[in-house]
C-alpha cells in the first residue's frame, strides 16, 4: 500500500537559514511520481515540483532543490537561504501507476520563517 | 485564465440539511478529484473521476455523494451533513495520463453545528 510520511510536523527557522524538509515515501509500484506542493498563509495549493521514480536525478530551482533517492525511499525538500515569504505548509504527495494513479498526500510540514 | 472553481467558499450549516458544493474546471481536464484537509492529517481524497459518469472512491467516502455528468463539472454532496465533516474541502483537477500535477480550487470551509 502506499503511504507517505513527513514526520516533522513543524520546523521554525531564522531568515537566510537553509531548511530541509523530509518526505519518505512506501510504494510497490516501480512506476510512480512524487510530487511537492505548497499551501501559504492564504490556503491555496500551489504546485512545486515533480519526479518520476525512473528520474534520480536531483533539481535545483532557485533557492530550491530537491534530493530524491530510491535506495531510502525519500524525496527531500531544501529551501537555502529561506524568506519570511517561504513559511507554508509543504506537502510531498506520491501517484502510483497501479489504481490509476491515485494521489496519496503526507500530513504536512509546516515551516516557519522568522525574520 | 485556467483554473479550478468551488463555491461556496464558506458555508455554515446544521446537521442534516443537505448541502452541495460545486466544482467546475475549464482545462478539459479528465481526472477530477475531491479533498479534505483536516489538521494533522493532510489531504485525504474523498471520490475522484476518471471521465464523465466514472467515479470511483477515495480513502474516506462516507457520507459523500459526487456525480460527474460534464467533463468540467464534479460537484460534492453532503445528503446528511455531520459535524465530523467539518472541514476545508479542495477540488482539483488534472490531466487524465496520471504524470501531471493537480491543479487546485481556492477550498471552501464548511463548519456543521
Amino acid at each position: 500500500a502506499q503511504k507517505v510520511t513527513q514526520a516533522q510536523t513543524e520546523i521554525s527557522v531564522v531568515e537566510k537559514e537553509d531548511v530541509t524538509l523530509d518526505c519518505v515515501y512506501e510504494t510497490r509500484d516501480t512506476t510512480y511520481y512524487l510530487f511537492w506542493y505548497k499551501q501559504p498563509p492564504s490556503g491555496e495549493l500551489v504546485f512545486l515540483i515533480r519526479r518520476n521514480s525512473f528520474d534520480e536525478q536531483n533539481e535545483i530551482s532557485g533557492r530550491y532543490s530537491w534530493n530524491f533517492q530510491k535506495s531510502t525511499s525519500s524525496f527531500n525538500f531544501t529551501i537555502t537561504a529561506s524568506q519570511v515569504v517561504d513559511s507554508a505548509v509543504y506537502f510531498c504527495a506520491l501517484s502510483e501507476f497501479t489504481g490509476g494513479f491515485k494521489t496519496i498526500f503526507g500530513a504536512g510540514t509546516r515551516l516557519f520563517v522568522k525574520a | 485564465e485556467a483554473q479550478v472553481t468551488q463555491n461556496p467558499r464558506y458555508l455554515i450549516t446544521v446537521t442534516g440539511k443537505k448541502l452541495t458544493v460545486t466544482c467546475s474546471q475549464n482545462m478539459n481536464h479528465e481526472y477530477m478529484s475531491w479533498y479534505r484537509q483536516d489538521p494533522g492529517l493532510g489531504l485525504r481524497q474523498i471520490y475522484y473521476s476518471m471521465n464523465v459518469e466514472v467515479t470511483d472512491k477515495g480513502d474516506v467516502p462516507e457520507g459523500y455523494k459526487v456525480s460527474r455528468k460534464e467533463k468540467r463539472n464534479f460537484p460534492l454532496i453532503l445528503e446528511s451533513p455531520s459535524p465530523n465533516q467539518t472541514s476545508l474541502y479542495f477540488c482539483a483537477s488534472r490531466a487524465g495520463t496520471g504524470a501531471e500535477e493537480q491543479y487546485f480550487g481556492p477550498g471552501t470551509r464548511l463548519t456543521v453545528t
